[in-house]
């Protein structure tokens, strides 16, 4: 059964302080996801992390991937108390008996909390 | 609209009774997906729809649970004899080809009484 786990769940962070949560997952994807969910709202999608080795950025956050490790990282710069949410990532692993499509496995998600 | 449009918003239901949740995705996404989302948890995958192909059902926990989609068009999921277990927002979402990113509409909370 694949698991998608990330550390930390809960994250208190000091504005302009850096800080990374981790995301392990336990089978092989082509392709892994970062989304960030305010309260009551829905997901919005940050990331999407199709190789090994890919990086990417948007403004203050920034996410890995290492398909080797089975890993990818989201790492906060500096941060803001816009940046208060939770924070998910969630591996693609595809459908029912190898069929290609967005089957996502999601983390329990780190909840973030930015105080001055 | 613009975005994945769900109704209702919230929903109060007693246990026993059957509701039926909507989803009206983005027009011209032929991927649709339901999710499940318990308070304080990740969402799990439910059903996963795709044009007029046969519905990936793998994620449904009972069979109470059912879904329908019409085309490329709404769908709805319907929980039959709701348990209070069931209580949840469930969230739809669309993508416009199968391995497409997908976007959530805002849910439907479901609390079970």
């Amino acid at each position: 059964e694949l698991k998608v786990e990330q550390n930390p769940l809960f994250l208190s962070m000091q504005e302009g302080k850096n800080y990374t949560i981790y995301c392990n997952y336990s089978t092989t994807s082509d392709r892994l996801y970062w989304y960030r969910q305010d309260p009551g709202k829905s997901l919005e999608s940050l990331f999407v992390l199709l190789s090994n080795g890919a990086v990417k950025q948007e403004g203050r956050l920034m996410a890995s991937l290492d398909t080797k490790a089975r890993l990818s990282t989201l790492h906060i710069t500096a941060a803001v108390h816009d940046l208060s949410a939770t924070y998910f990532c969630a591996v693609d692993t595809g459908g029912a008996g190898g069929t290609s499509y967005g089957k996502l496995t999601f983390g329990q998600g780190t909840i973030l909390t930015v105080h001055p | 609209g613009a975005g994945v449009s769900q109704s209702p918003s919230n929903k109060v239901t007693e246990k026993g009774k059957d509701v039926e949740l909507r989803c009206d995705p983005i027009s011209g996404h032929t991927a649709l997906y339901w999710y499940r989302q318990r308070l304080g948890q990740g969402l799990e995958f439910l059903i996963y729809f795709q044009g007029n192909s046969a519905p990936d059902k793998s994620g449904l926990p009972s069979d109470r649970f059912s879904a329908e989609r019409t085309g490329e068009s709404v769908s709805t999921l319907t929980i039959q004899r709701t348990q209070q277990e069931d209580s949840a927002v469930y969230l739809c979402a669309s993508s416009l080809y199968p391995k497409g990113e997908l976007f959530f509409g805002e849910g439907s909370r479901l609390t079970v009484l």
